[in-house]
């Protein structure tokens, strides 16, 4: 079975300066990995996403994220957040399950706060 | 292109009665999936439409079924309703993500249920 953990609940941060988002994930086979945001009152929104190839993954609006297959991790980056990063952001694990199907497991979010 | 279209986005129902959901896919997606999103259990991944069959389903009671029809449009349904079930269910529509994680899942906004 695959789960997701994502270990901060909430992430405040000041405008301008870097944050770090983490994800750890647990799974016995290769994984496809994946960032998504969800802005209030919406729905979610891909960010970036891994699936084989280069580690380092660079996604939509300044984010990038490293695949790190030894410490089972997807931390997502940005190196200057705005205001409008403020959202939810949900770390997401697929595998490839019975049938070659594949069902996605999420993490429980975090938080992202940014203060002028 | 017009994005993924739910409806209706506000729902208030009674403990015990049913409901249906509507989800309206990107045009030209063939599959469609939709998740539970609550405080206490994040997102949860219902099941997966695909060519008007069920591809894959989640831990959910029976309570919880969907159908898809001939232009990919799609339903859930959730019978005898309960307390628990006040959510957030989101639609994904994508061209075949069930066979192949690179397609991308497009989101709806929601629709937002309320059980009292």
């Amino acid at each position: 079975a695959q789960s997701v953990t994502q270990l901060d609940s909430q992430v405040p941060v000041f405008e301008e300066a870097p944050v770090e988002l983490r994800c750890n994930y647990s799974s016995s086979v290769s994984v496809y990995l994946f960032w998504y945001v969800q802005y209030p009152n919406q729905g979610l929104q891909l960010l970036l996403k891994y699936l084989s190839g280069s580690t380092l993954v660079k996604g939509i609006n300044g984010f990038e994220a490293e695949f790190n297959k030894s410490q089972t991790s997807f931390h997502l980056r940005k190196p200057s957040v705005h205001i409008s990063d403020t959202a939810e952001y949900f770390c997401a694990v697929t595998t490839a399950g019975t049938g070659g199907s594949y069902i996605p497991t999420f993490g429980r979010g975090t938080s992202l706060i940014v203060h002028p | 292109k017009a994005g993924v279209t739910q409806t209706p986005r506000y729902l208030i129902k009674t403990r015990g009665q049913q409901v249906t959901l509507s989800c309206s896919p990107i045009s030209g997606h063939r599959s469609v999936s939709w998740y539970q999103q609550t405080p206490g259990q994040g997102l949860q991944f219902l099941f997966e439409y695909f060519s008007e069959t069920q591809r894959n389903k989640g831990n959910f009671p029976g309570r919880f079924s969907g159908r898809q029809f001939s232009n990919s449009r799609s339903e859930m349904n959730v019978s005898t309703l309960e307390l628990g079930d006040s959510a957030l269910y989101l639609c994904a529509s994508s061209l075949a993500r069930y066979r192949n994680p690179n397609y991308e899942q497009y989101f709806g906004p929601g629709t937002r249920l309320t059980v009292t």
